[in-house]
């Protein structure tokens, strides 16, 4: 059963601590992205890898970090350094220039 | 810097009754204009992608069309299933897609 796999589908955590998304995809894609959608408003990009062992910042980086060691696999970290990090987070993958999918996301409670 | 400009931000129509949505764009070298659909609470799902001015693609009730500065996503006889938030993105390069803040279509029976 083709597919990406995010978990967990809710996450609720206490402000001041580090926090790890997973993302897991066997579409055998190349790229993957992390997205971040806040209420009423779009996608904005958080990072992307285009390949094992390399990713690049996107428009929102500040506060997050992530990992590329495995083609199936790209863990988003979301640091005590990010200021609101409340959000519905979406990972994606996708070939080229061509369309993304995504996964069913993760809603990230911080209090 | 490339910027993606969805209209009307809401649209509430009823059953049967035909519309447009627009997507407004700016982007150095467009590689790909795409448009998604969003159910609450999930990730998008892909409905179509459209690489140059003058192309059209369909799906069911779904038509999209492009020209060199937005694209329409023209709904007819929209039913309440179609009711979802309706995404565009463009590609500019290196993979990497701006995304509008969506057009969410509400249909009423």
């Amino acid at each position: 059963d083709g597919g990406i796999t995010q978990s967990p589908k809710y996450l609720f955590r206490k402000e001041g601590q580090n926090v790890t998304l997973s993302c897991e995809q066997n579409l055998n894609h190349d790229a993957m992205y992390w997205y971040r959608q806040d209420p009423g408003q779009g996608l904005r990009l958080i990072y992307y890898s285009q390949i094992v062992n390399d990713f690049q910042k996107g428009d929102i980086a500040e506060g997050y970090s992530v990992s590329r060691e495995k083609k199936e696999s790209f863990p988003l970290t979301v640091t005590s350094a990010q200021k609101n990090p409340t959000a519905f987070y979406l990972c994606a993958t996708g070939e080229g220039n061509y369309e993304q999918y995504f996964g069913p996301g993760t809603r990230l409670t911080v209090t | 810097e490339d910027q993606v400009t969805q209209s009307p931000e809401a649209l509430r129509l009823q059953e049967g009754e035909s519309s447009s949505l627009n997507c407004s764009y700016t982007v150095s070298g467009l590689r790909g204009l795409f448009w998604y659909r969003q159910d609450p609470g999930k990730g998008p799902e892909f409905l179509f992608t459209l690489y140059s001015a003058g192309e059209e693609k369909e799906k069911e009730r779904l038509k999209a069309t492009l020209t060199k500065k937005e694209s329409f996503l023209h709904i007819t006889a929209p039913k309440p299933e179609d009711s979802a938030t309706y995404l565009c993105a463009v590609q500019a390069g290196a993979g990497k897609s701006t995304f509008g803040d969506g057009t969410t279509l509400t249909v009423k029976p």
